[in-house]
């Protein structure tokens, strides 16, 4: 399988701040990488996919770039309702592996 | 609107096997490039791919699971049904079902999710 490492685990960030997330992948995955929000009791939301295309309906705020096996997910402005859990998901290879997850806390 | 929702049990004894449904509308499993699977999420923790069917029913496990799964369709039922065999409380988790995206497995709509708790 592919592992699907998140970096930080947490982070803690304040209302309007720039947040990045990165994910790495253990070996290349072009630019087969969706990212994932997730609210507590709630289930993933659809951000990202192929690494930086926006899914309909989510906010320009969210972005994604990268390739090969390093990527990230930036916030260009942290809104209230951006505080959650945001995973990766690589679909180069089966199974489509997830990162462990970024808690993004308010500060 | 794409909805799909999970039933099954909420308890199951370890050793047992788990029988999970996901019933969806808004979308039809014949329609080329379509495919709908199973993800789980122990508490506190990271999403786990488990498996997935696709339109052609060609299928997908995770091949740390594969031994003990098995997934199939009902398209005119509209359901994907998940077995899970010889359930241990490690395999206590929300799973949830998803629609995965044109011709990929990546997931665009989910389900709202099933708690199991596998405990004697």
């Amino acid at each position: 399988d592919i592992q699907m490492t998140q970096s930080p685990s947490t982070l803690s960030a304040s209302v309007g701040d720039r947040v990045t997330i990165t994910c790495r992948a253990s070996q290349s995955i072009d630019s087969w990488l969706v990212w994932y929000q997730q609210k507590p009791g709630k289930a993933p939301k659809l951000l990202i996919y192929r690494a930086s295309s926006l899914e309909t309906g989510v906010p320009s705020r969210f972005s994604g770039s990268g390739s090969g096996a390093e990527f990230t997910l930036t916030i260009s402005s942290l809104q209230p309702d951006d505080f959650a859990t945001y995973y990766c998901q690589q679909y180069n290879s089966y199974p489509g592996t997830f990162g462990q997850g970024t808690k993004v806390e308010i500060k | 609107q794409i909805t799909l929702k999970e039933s099954g049990p909420t308890l199951v004894r370890p050793t047992q096997t788990l029988t999970l449904t996901c019933t969806f509308s808004g979308f039809s499993l014949s329609t080329s490039g379509v495919g709908v699977g199973w993800i789980r999420q122990p508490p506190g923790k990271a999403l786990e791919w488990l498996a997935l069917i696709y339109w052609y029913d060609e299928k997908r496990y995770s091949p740390s699971l594969e031994s003990r799964l098995t997934i199939t369709k009902d398209t005119s039922k509209n359901q994907v049904i998940l077995t899970m065999t010889n359930m241990d409380p490690m395999d206590t988790a929300t799973y949830y079902c998803a629609r995965s995206g044109y011709y990929s497995y990546y997931f665009d709509h989910w389900g709202q999710g099933a708690l199991v708790t596998v405990s004697s």
